[in-house]
């Protein structure tokens, strides 16, 4: 089976960092995903990690270190828009396809 | 095209009612999905359909049933359904590779409310 843990809720400034760790336990590893969800809308896609190290997308960077089984994603110069939930995912490599699992979700509010 | 597009929005359906909820992409993605959101919960896996065959159902109940028409579609069937099948229903595509893993691209959902 899978299981991701992740922060529930993270709060910061605006221009602030933040980080939103995420550890997880799977019988097969295809590497780590990132999505953003904001209020109402869709699941985003924004990082894929499958190797070690850091992958930078703009203000937004994801790590991973399989070793530990933790990954991270940071999150830089913080705006208001960035306020939504943040869920790291793991597929599943039991079949051709596999399964996309989600942890429960990171709740990132930021303040003016 | 990079969008997967979801019809309704909105449904508000009784118990007794049968109803279908329609997604579509353009992206030549050859994998697409059904998830199911509750509020404040991670989406939940339903179906996945690879090249038009159903490859993963998630104990879903048969009330509800998937249809792939084509590469490019992708169909919800729901019927006497409860008020607890209550959610965002979401679709999902992606590129389909055995060693690599892209990312997946949702729809907007159909927030689905059965009373």
């Amino acid at each position: 089976g899978q299981s991701l843990e992740q922060p529930s809720e993270v709060t910061a400034v605006e221009g602030a960092i933040v980080q939103i760790n995420c550890t997880y336990q799977t019988s097969g590893f295809y590497g780590l995903s990132w999505y953003q969800q904001h209020d109402g809308g869709a699941p985003t896609f924004l990082s894929y990690n499958a190797l070690d190290g850091l992958e930078e997308t703009g203000r937004f960077s994801s790590f991973l270190s399989r070793s530990d089984s933790y990954g991270y994603l940071l999150l830089q110069e913080l705006q208001m828009k960035d306020s939504a939930s943040y869920f790291c995912a793991v597929r599943d490599v039991g079949s051709t396809l596999g399964r996309l699992y989600f942890g429960r979700g990171t709740q990132l509010t930021v303040w003016p | 095209d990079t969008e997967v597009t979801q019809t309704p929005k909105h449904l508000v359906m009784g118990m007794t009612n049968k109803k279908s909820l329609k997604c579509e992409q353009h992206m030549g993605h050859r994998a697409m999905y059904w998830y199911k959101q509750k509020a404040k919960k991670p989406p939940e896996l339903m179906f996945v359909y690879s090249y038009e065959k159903l490859s993963i159902n998630e104990s879903v109940p048969s009330r509800f049933s998937p249809e792939c028409p084509n590469s490019s579609l992708l169909n919800l069937h729901l019927h006497a359904l409860q008020p607890e099948d209550s959610a965002l229903y979401l679709c999902a595509s992606s590129q389909e590779s055995r060693t690599v893993v892209y990312g997946y691209t949702f729809g907007s959902g159909t927030r689905l409310t059965v009373v």
